[in-house]
Order: C-alpha cells, then structure tokens, then sequence
C-alpha cells in the first residue's frame, strides 16, 4: 500500500484523445514528481514541482502537461500522444526540496496509447 | 542525462545464497538512495547513504556508499524468495533532480 494515490490504474487512449492522470498525497509533502517507466527500464524523472511551482521539467515535450492545483494534487494533462508514450507513468511526492528526502511512489497508471 | 549504472542487469540466485548489486556515477553524488520494486509495483524506499564510506544495515541488507561518493553497493546475505524484484540505487546531483540507475532485476528460485 502507498500513501500516494494515483488514479486511473489503467488508460487506453488514442492518439486524438486528450485525458489527465491524477495524483494525490496528504502526507504534508512540498515536492511532487511525474516520472515515466518504460518495461525493464529505470523511471525516467518528467517534472518536479516544490512548493506548488514548477522547478524543473527535464525536456519533456509539450504533449504531457503538468499541473499542481495544491500542494496534495498533481496532474499530467495529456493530448496527442504518440504509441511510444505508453508507459508506466509514477507520480511520487518527498518531504521538502533538502536533498535528505526519499520518493514515495504511488502504483502508478498503465497508460496505452492506440 | 542520467549517468547512473548498475551492474549486473540480471542476477539469478538460489534462495540462500548471497546477491550483490553495484551502482557506478561518473560525478560526484549529495547521497544515494536504493529502492526496491517488486514485479508489477512501484519503487519502494530502503534506505539513503550521505556520507562518504558509510555503511549501514537492515536485517540481511548491507549497503554502503564509496569514499569518492560515485559507487555504492547493496549486499543481500542469505536470499529469500521475498528478495525478488529490481533494485535500483538513485543519486542525486542537485536539488530535486534524482537519476535512478539501470538497476538490477533479482530472481530467487527456492
């Protein structure tokens, strides 16, 4: 169990299709990240948010969008993926922005793209 | 992009046997953090080394941080089949900016 809630579990899209991951977390945690997993690969850092601003976002293209509406929820808006955005998709939030914190993951969203 | 290697990809144990798994920087970590993810979960926090040539324990799990902060290793004494999953170490170089390593799928087989 995770204290990081992510819904949906799963999401078959088309490529035409606009849709959102959600993501949820009551810990009192100030930093939230998407991350993206490919099979057999390591997750892949998207986006950072601290203190509800947007801090970093390592080159990810303008497809996946994020959004923090507060400091317990984190979005990514998605809209005209491609078949090869299918992937695990990792939302996790740690304490602060001090590099002591670890990552709490949520299960993460299966997402398919048809 | 990220610079965190781990070796070796696949590791295939006997349960009872010891595991190592070894995690390489080309730059110099703030710390490492090791996760563990079981097949079809989520990377689940084990433990962070900060210091330099640290060591710590949890149980049968030894980890430990180089003197130069570019390696650390993860040892696993005894395998059990609850061991399975893919361990990755994470390194972090600034702020918020975590780079997890290839990591290492383990199989236990009883």
């Amino acid at each position: 169990d995770t204290e990081v809630t992510q819904t949906p579990k799963h999401l078959v899209m088309g490529m035409t299709n606009k849709k959102s991951l959600k993501c949820e977390q009551h810990m009192g945690h100030r930093a939230m990240y998407w991350y993206k997993q490919k099979a057999k690969k390591p997750p892949e850092l998207m986006f950072v948010y601290s203190y509800e601003k947007l801090s970093i976002n390592e080159s990810v293209p303008s497809r996946f969008s994020p959004e923090c509406p507060n400091s317990s929820l984190l979005n990514l808006h998605l809209h005209a993926l491609q078949p090869e955005d299918s992937a695990l998709y990792l939302c996790a939030s740690s304490q602060g922005q001090g590099y002591n914190s670890p990552l709490h993951f949520g299960n993460g969203t299966r997402l398919t793209v048809t | 992009g990220q610079q965190v290697m781990q070796i070796p990809q696949y590791q295939h144990v006997q349960e009872g046997e010891d595991f190592t798994t070894y995690c390489n920087s080309s730059t110099t970590l703030s710390n490492i953090q090791w996760y563990k993810q079981r097949p079809g979960g989520h990377p689940v926090f084990l433990i962070q080394l900060v210091k330099s040539g640290e060591v710590k324990k949890q149980k049968r799990l030894t980890f430990q941080f180089g003197e130069a902060k570019k390696n650390s290793s993860l040892h696993i004494t005894a395998t059990q089949t609850t061991d399975v999953g893919t361990y990755f170490c994470a390194g972090r170089r600034n702020f918020n900016k975590f780079y997890f390593g290839s990591g290492t799928k383990l199989n236990v087989k009883p």
